[in-house]
């Protein structure tokens, strides 16, 4: 079984729409991050939890929102989703201070229309 | 303004060759730096990482090079193989101590026969 599931995998939404990206992870890790994939922009952070209590805004916050759930689940929204939010979405895993190593979801692809 | 550099997008190789992937870095306050494999429908998985008092590190087929005064690292991939082909992405970390990664935009790798 994958240690770091997103659901869905493949999504398409209108321009608008409330839309919720789910992260679980069964590696016991405190840290989890959201990125968006972009052709020739590379991985690029959205939000990160340091724990459950601990919400920060990456690089590219701005038109959306997460909820950490518990130690195991992070979700990413997007409140009113616009074309330009059309990107590959990754979520990671980190198991704390000082351990650089990051584990990755299969993605979740998102297209707006 | 990125941090971190890919330069080149693209990279052909033939089979049994030396792949070498480059990548440079702004911030002389990153620490660890970590080179990540991504197939396609695939999440990034980690390869290989340096920290910054080493200026060499090597797993197999695999040697991140690291030249501090340059911000310069490269991954070495030696014999090239048909399953290397994959994109290849360089991430830094080790800004005060946030723990963050910041990646590359990413280099293609094709092996071919």
């Amino acid at each position: 079984d994958a240690d770091v599931t997103q659901t869905p995998r493949n999504r398409i939404t209108k321009t608008g729409k409330r839309i919720m990206l789910e992260c679980s992870q069964t590696k016991g890790h405190d840290r989890m991050y959201w990125y968006r994939q972009d052709p020739g922009l590379g991985l690029r952070l959205i939000y990160y939890s340091f724990d459950v209590k601990d919400i920060n805004k990456g690089e590219i916050s701005d038109g959306y929102s997460v909820s950490r759930q518990a130690q195991a689940k992070f979700s990413l929204s997007l409140e009113s989703a616009i074309p330009n939010q059309t990107a590959l979405y990754f979520c990671a895993t980190q198991r704390g201070w000082g351990n650089y190593e990051q584990y990755f979801g299969p993605g979740t692809r998102l297209t707006v229309t | 303004d990125q941090q971190v550099k890919q330069n080149s997008p693209s990279l052909s190789v033939q089979e049994g060759r030396i792949s070498i992937l480059n990548c440079d870095y702004t911030n002389s306050m990153f620490d660890y730096f970590l080179w990540y494999k991504k197939y396609p429908a695939e999440g990034p998985t980690f390869l290989i990482s340096i920290s910054s008092i080493k200026d060499k590190n090597e797993d197999g087929r695999f040697t991140v090079f690291l030249n501090k005064s340059a911000k310069h690292l490269s991954l070495h991939i030696v014999p090239s193989q048909p399953g290397d082909s994959a994109v290849y992405f360089c991430a830094a970390s080790g800004v005060r101590n946030t723990d963050k990664l910041i990646f590359g935009t990413g280099t293609r790798l094709q092996v071919f026969p």
